[in-house]
């Protein structure tokens, strides 16, 4: 069972270059989320799905597209790479409703846009 | 709209206790309770329902004030496993779809 996998786990861009982080789970979820973690910061919360088929702006979507592309898969484009978007992104997944089960986190994948 | 946590950092001595606070400037369904180790991804420690229900973690406790839209996370006897970066997170009562909004984290570092 492995949970929640990203791909890749590490990234160096140049700016202006584009690239998309893959996201899968296998614990038949229905809720999956892309967030950002700065250095000493906080989780900040980019696009969510709440349900297969739906996406949602969070806080800071702005530089960034995703696609649920079924149930299992989440994944997040960065169209033209600026440094601004270095940071480390964690993709999650809960279900099947949120407030009755915990958000299950990926490893994480490392950006670093030059 | 992010929760606001506080205190931002806490240094305790092992078997010390400590409390983590947070606050929402609106009504809040739920909040979640989340422990970061360095350079790892959170772990769940605990959800807090609007109604009073609590799920969680054998060894850390949290209460959930729903009028004062603020939650509090307890570190009793802490051990050095204990160190990580805390995070609250909120759902809206009124929020679309599963939203779940985290505050900056609390750092907490617990010497022998």
């Amino acid at each position: 069972n492995a949970g929640v996998t990203q791909t890749p786990k590490f990234q160096v861009l140049k700016t202006g270059q584009s690239m998309t982080l893959q996201c899968a789970q296998d614990m038949n979820h229905n809720s999956m989320y892309w967030y950002r973690q700065d250095p000493g910061m906080g989780l900040r919360l980019i696009y969510y799905s709440a349900s297969e088929g739906t996406t949602d702006k969070g806080e800071v979507p702005n530089g960034y597209n995703v696609s649920r592309l079924n149930k299992r898969e989440f994944s997040l484009r960065l169209e033209s790479a600026a440094p601004s978007q270095t940071s480390v992104y964690f993709c999650a997944s809960s279900g099947p409703e949120l407030n009755t089960g915990e958000l299950f986190f990926g490893e994480g994948s490392r950006l670093t846009v030059l | 709209q992010q929760p606001v946590q506080s205190p931002q950092a806490v240094i305790l001595r092992e078997g010390e206790d400590a409390v983590i606070n947070c606050s929402s400037s609106k009504a809040l369904y739920s909040v979640h309770w989340y422990r970061q180790k360095h350079g790892e991804a959170p772990v769940f420690l605990m959800i807090l329902l609007k109604g009073g229900e609590q799920k969680g973690h054998e060894k850390i406790s949290a209460s959930f004030n729903e009028k004062k839209q603020q939650s509090s996370l307890y570190l009793t006897a802490s051990q050095l496993s204990y160190s990580g970066t805390y995070f609250c997170g909120t759902v809206l009562i009124k929020a679309a779809g599963n939203k779940l909004t985290f505050g900056g984290g609390t750092r907490v570092l617990v010497k022998p």
